[in-house]
């Protein structure tokens, strides 16, 4: 299977700033995830997309974050106003179909400072 | 709340010998179960799956075994090699399709 690519890879961002993460899967799959993983802790599932509408979102998931597939292929997680507490591995899975696994994108590592 | 937990964070075993890793899950809408490696640095690569009609699914030196009524699966790796050595995630699917993952066993599996 050809791999989910995650730009970038390492982010550094100052509290309250804006940033995008950026995954790009192949564009005829029809699930698509965020998830995150705090340092030394569990893999949390963000949200989930399918069909070009968020299908799942978890309480993380708040308003401060958004998703969104602008050009068919690519595949993004915004976060308006990052916080400290936003510091993690951001990763990007797609699912082909039902019944399936997920392949997960390398990751993208934020630092809020 | 875990609805996938994985209560050992750390495993050492040596070269050769059965690498035993659990997982427990508390949400019977579960059917579809799956290992994931992970490297540092790197993200979760799918290893093995297993879907609720069986109990027992093998894939070379790994074998994951379910058990529905106790709410267990566990990965058993023989042999273990050092190049097993990562963080093995146990995770679950059921409606809707979302992945629940657990915290993650670190496996050390020394020469």
């Amino acid at each position: 299977e050809p791999e989910v690519t995650q730009t970038p890879s390492h982010q550094v961002t100052q509290m309250g700033q804006e940033v995008i993460l950026r995954c790009v899967p192949i564009s005829n799959h029809l699930y698509f995830y965020w998830y995150r993983q705090i340092l030394g802790q569990k893999v949390e599932f963000l949200v989930s997309f399918y069909n070009n509408e968020i299908s799942e979102k978890s309480e993380i998931f708040d308003d401060q974050f958004s998703v969104e597939r602008p050009d068919g292929s690519n595949f993004t997680l915004k976060i308006r106003s990052t916080k400290l507490e936003d510091s993690a591995m951001y990763f990007c899975a797609r699912l082909p179909g039902v019944g399936t696994e997920a392949f997960f994108g390398q990751g993208t590592r934020l630092t809020v400072v | 709340d875990q609805q996938v937990k994985q209560n050992s964070p750390s495993l050492s075993v040596q070269e050769g010998r059965i690498s035993i890793l659990n997982c427990d899950y508390t949400n019977s809408m579960f059917d579809y179960f799956l290992w994931y490696k992970k490297y540092p640095a790197e993200g979760p690569t799918f290893l093995i799956s297993i879907s609720s009609i069986k109990d027992k699914n093998e894939d070379g030196r790994f074998t994951v075994f379910l058990n529905k009524s106790a709410k267990h699966l566990s990965l058993h790796i023989v042999p273990s090699q050092p190049g097993d050595s990562a963080v093995y995630f146990c995770a679950a699917s059921g409606l809707g399709n979302q992945f629940y993952f657990g915290t993650g066993t670190s496996l050390t599996v020394i020469p």
